[in-house]
């Protein structure tokens, strides 16, 4: 079914490593966001972007980045400089504007260090 | 600081019994409030939110300002509630962000 798309399921990275999340929407979703989830942590926000060229860090931004080139995509690099990058990461979209909008979620990726 | 209180990570109630998974939340104003579910193997999704009033499989959610609460309720629990249940306000102003607890283990056992 249609939605939101995240590739790869797994990934590993070795150490130095930059690697690539990505997420695709074909919902036609103006915001889209990434979330850290680890074990008992719930889920923490460490980007989002709201309209395509624009994104702003979340609560937990260090040692990653973003782009936002087209509307359907929001890819997700994890640095180098991120120390623990282990975790479940998923992709959120929502139409934008208003409270009360819900988002809509990815199946994750899983992310392992090498 | 906007925080989210969700106080048990798991709970585990008898078939037909009720359930209530606890939220409290801090924050300034007035959030819009969502709980969302993730059964077995399925990708996290929207259960319910506060602004449609709606009860959804049997499930209600009541927005208390004066306890900054929203708990989740159900009278007669059903073994395909078995779930993790997260609650989450999203901030105003703009930037419709979603700040989530840490998650609720609902076990349903027949």
């Amino acid at each position: 079914d249609g939605g939101i798309t995240q590739s790869p399921k797994y990934l590993f990275r070795k150490e130095g490593q930059n690697v690539t999340l990505s997420c695709e929407q074909n919902l036609n979703h103006d915001a889209m966001y990434w979330y850290r989830q680890d074990p008992g942590q719930g889920l923490r926000l460490i980007y989002y972007s709201q309209i395509v060229n624009d994104f702003q860090k979340g609560d937990i931004a260090e040692g990653y980045s973003v782009s936002r080139e087209k509307k359907e995509s929001f890819p997700l690099t994890v640095t180098s400089a991120q120390k623990n990058p282990t975790a479940f990461y998923l992709c959120a979209s929502s139409i934008q504007g208003g409270i009360g909008q819900p988002q809509h979620f990815g199946d994750g990726t899983r992310l392992s260090i090498l | 600081a906007q925080r989210v209180t969700q106080p048990e990570k798991l709970l585990s109630v008898f078939k037909g019994a009720p359930v209530e998974l606890k939220c409290n939340y801090s924050y300034s104003g007035s959030p819009e409030l969502f709980w969302y579910v993730q059964y077995s193997r399925q990708r996290l999704q929207l259960l319910l939110r506060h602004i449609s009033r709606e009860s959804i499989k049997g499930f209600t959610a009541d927005l208390n300002k004066g306890e900054t609460s929203f708990h989740l309720k159900k009278p007669f629990a059903q073994e395909e509630d078995s779930a993790m249940y997260y609650c989450a306000p999203q901030t105003q102003g703009g930037s419709e962000k979603l700040v989530f607890g840490k998650g609720t283990k609902l076990t349903v056992n027949p």
